[in-house]
């Protein structure tokens, strides 16, 4: 069984759409938990990220973290065709350093 | 402000070649971070260097094996290459674990395709 499971997708949507991804884990020892955006043909882009639990808000993406059910969220409100990627979510523990750990990723389809 | 510069690009080796690919941090980071994200498998942790010292390493053979250099620049070299090497090679930079408060993030490159024929 993986560390970090987290559906591939492909999720497609209408554009205006909230997307809901999610990633759940294995360790109870991640402590930071980041979501990254992937263009094809690219490296990915950092998006949001939380330490422990709770909610963080950016622009129209929104971070959730349930460290009881070791469950994670990302949510993109009023989604647009420029969000079409795949979406990754990471973690860490902070006593093995800087090393995260990767969900496999989820596609997502933004159509207009 | 420059961000994560890989090179090559693109990259054909001949099984059982050597292939070394590079990359240059953001100025300031001293963290280089190598990952292989193969089809199918994800981001897989490769190595970490900090203050040109190897500090973690994940589940790969020797032969899987990098340097970084005193401008905190990095090699990350792969030898008698096999054909399931045939990944993205991707090299992220973070400020280092003794520079404060990890912020949480890496800053990836564009990433290294390497395929092995």
């Amino acid at each position: 069984q993986k560390e970090v499971e987290q559906d591939p997708g492909p999720l497609s949507v209408p554009e205006g759409a909230i997307v809901s991804l999610n990633c759940t884990y294995s360790n109870s020892a991640f402590q930071y938990f980041m979501w990254y955006r992937q263009y094809s043909r690219k490296g990915p882009e950092l998006l949001m990220y939380t330490y422990s639990s709770g909610n963080k808000e950016d622009g129209r993406f929104t971070a959730q973290v349930d460290k009881s059910s070791k469950y994670i969220s990302l949510f993109i409100r009023d989604s647009q065709p420029s969000d079409s990627a795949t979406y990754l979510c990471a973690m860490s523990r902070v006593a093995a350093g800087n090393k995260l750990t990767f969900g496999g990723g989820t596609r997502v389809l933004v159509k207009p | 402000e420059a961000g994560v510069t890989q090179s090559p690009t693109h990259l054909i080796k001949t099984r059982g070649q050597q292939a070394t690919l590079r990359c240059s941090p953001i100025s300031g980071h001293t963290s280089v971070y190598w990952y292989q994200q193969a089809l199918g498998l994800g981001l897989q942790f490769l190595l970490w260097y900090d203050e040109g010292e190897e500090r973690n390493r994940g589940n790969f053979p020797p032969r899987f094996s990098g340097r970084q250099f005193p401008n905190y620049s990095s090699e990350l070299n792969v030898n008698a290459l096999e054909l399931e090497d045939s990944a993205l090679y991707l090299c992220a930079s973070s400020l280092g674990a003794g520079q404060g408060i990890w912020a949480g993030g890496y800053t990836f490159g564009s990433g290294t395709r390497l395929t092995v024929v």
